[in-house]
This record gives structure tokens, C-alpha cells and sequence, in this order.
């Protein structure tokens, strides 16, 4: 069981925006603003997409966003396109017995 | 270009033991620290280890503390990690990611697959 909880999936039509929860607790997302974001496609080497909760490397396309509120970190891509279709995962710094802990990972699924 | 290429992987027996390597390329390896990831089949990212840029401060995820070592050569511009006792739970693909030095990984490999199967 992984330490931060994500949605196994999501989907959205082209064009539209989704969100992708990432719980943890305030040992991990909701005490500390080092929350990061990974692209993956399967086969393919991960990719940062965002760092520091809503900080954005550079070429990383603006239709990706982050925020956080709480416990609750998520990552928003807007006018979806069919390149985005990946696997996403959320990871943050812990104050627990690892450094960092990652969620489940979210299937995201364009229509 | 930032390029990280595992190598190493294979299908080993339950109790074996693995050495995977991650060459470094288009950076200054020296100057940054490393960790490795993997990814069991159907299952998230788990992070399990860390060396800094000198070698001098290391971390394991108590799931391989004992049992998996970092290490690298700065000369060679690689990174390893040698595994033993291996066990069916260890079945991934190992991926190498440098760090960012803001609590993330910047760059990743494309991963290697260790298989512990009898």
C-alpha cells in the first residue's frame, strides 16, 4: 500500500481539463511544499512535470498546473491532448523513516 | 542532454543476487546525488535508496536495509546497486533518477527489470 492515496484512473475528452488528487498527511503533503508530479509513459523514462507543489521545470507545457490544499495535493491539466495520456504520480518529502514517499500512481485515459 | 541508462537486469532465483549499473551522461555526475526507484508490477513508485554526490551519506527504504548497497564511481560517471538475498517481492523495473536538489527527481532513466522468480 502505497503512502500517498491517488485515484487508480481518470479520463477526459480532448480539450477538457481533469484533476489528479494526492493524499498524504501532515507528515508528508500537508506539512511541507515538496510536493512533485511524474509523467510516465510506460516503456519510457519518467518525466518531471512539477516541483515544489506548483512549480513547473523548464519546458513543461502550461496546461499543467499544481496546488495544494491541506493534506490534499493535485495536479491539473487543462485542454487535454492525446500525448498526455500516461500514467501520473505524486510524491512528496516525508518526515517519516524515508525521505520521500510516492502515491499509487493514476492511469490518466483520454476519450 | 541528461541521459540515464540502467543496465543489469535479468531473472535471478529467490536468495540470488543482481549488481544493476546507471551510466551517466550530459551533466557533471560529481555533482549530484543519486537515487534508485522501482516500480513492482501493477504497483506505484517506491523509492529505496540515495547516495549523495561524495558518496558520503546514504539512505535505504527499510524494505531492502541489509540486503541492497548504492554505490558509485564518479570517475566511470556511474551509479550501482548491488542486491542480494533477493526475493519474489523485489520483482520491479529499477530505475535510476537524479536528484533535483529540491525534494524531486529531475531526470530518470528508462528502468531495467529484475525479475526474482524460481
Amino acid at each position: 500500500q502505497s503512502a500517498l492515496t491517488q485515484p487508480a484512473s481518470v479520463s477526459g475528452s480532448p480539450g477538457q481539463s481533469i484533476t489528479i488528487s494526492c493524499t498524504g498527511t501532515s507528515r508528508d503533503v500537508g506539512g511541507y511544499n515538496y510536493v512533485s508530479w511524474y509523467q510516465h509513459h510506460p516503456g519510457k523514462a519518467p518525466k518531471l512535470m512539477i516541483y515544489d507543489v506548483s512549480n513547473r521545470p523548464s519546458g513543461v507545457s502550461n496546461r499543467f498546473s499544481g496546488s495544494k490544499s491541506g493534506n490534499t495535493a493535485s495536479l491539473t491539466i487543462s485542454g487535454l491532448q492525446a500525448e498526455d495520456e500516461a500514467d501520473y504520480h505524486c510524491s512528496s518529502y516525508t518526515s517519516s523513516s524515508t525521505p520521500w514517499v510516492f502515491g499509487g500512481g493514476t492511469k490518466l485515459t483520454v476519450l | 542532454e541528461v541521459q540515464l541508462v540502467e543496465s543489469g537486469g535479468d531473472l535471478v532465483q529467490p536468495g540470488g543476487s543482481l549488481r544493476l549499473s546507471c551510466a551517466a551522461s550530459g551533466f557533471t555526475f560529481s555533482s549530484y546525488n543519486m537515487n534508485w526507484v522501482r516500480q513492482a508490477p501493477g504497483k506505484g513508485l517506491e523509492w529505496f535508496s540515495h547516495i549523495s554526490s561524495s558518496s558520503n551519506t546514504i539512505y535505504y527504504a527499510d524494505s531492502v536495509k541489509g540486503r541492497f548497497t548504492i554505490s558509485r564511481d564518479n570517475a566511470k560517471n556511474s551509479l550501482y546497486l548491488q542486491m542480494n538475498s533477493l526475493r519474489a517481492e523485489d520483482t520491479a523495473v529499477y530505475f535510476c533518477a537524479r536528484d533535483g536538489g529540491r525534494w524531486d527527481f529531475d531526470y530518470w532513466g528508462q528502468g531495467t527489470l529484475v525479475t526474482v522468480s524460481s
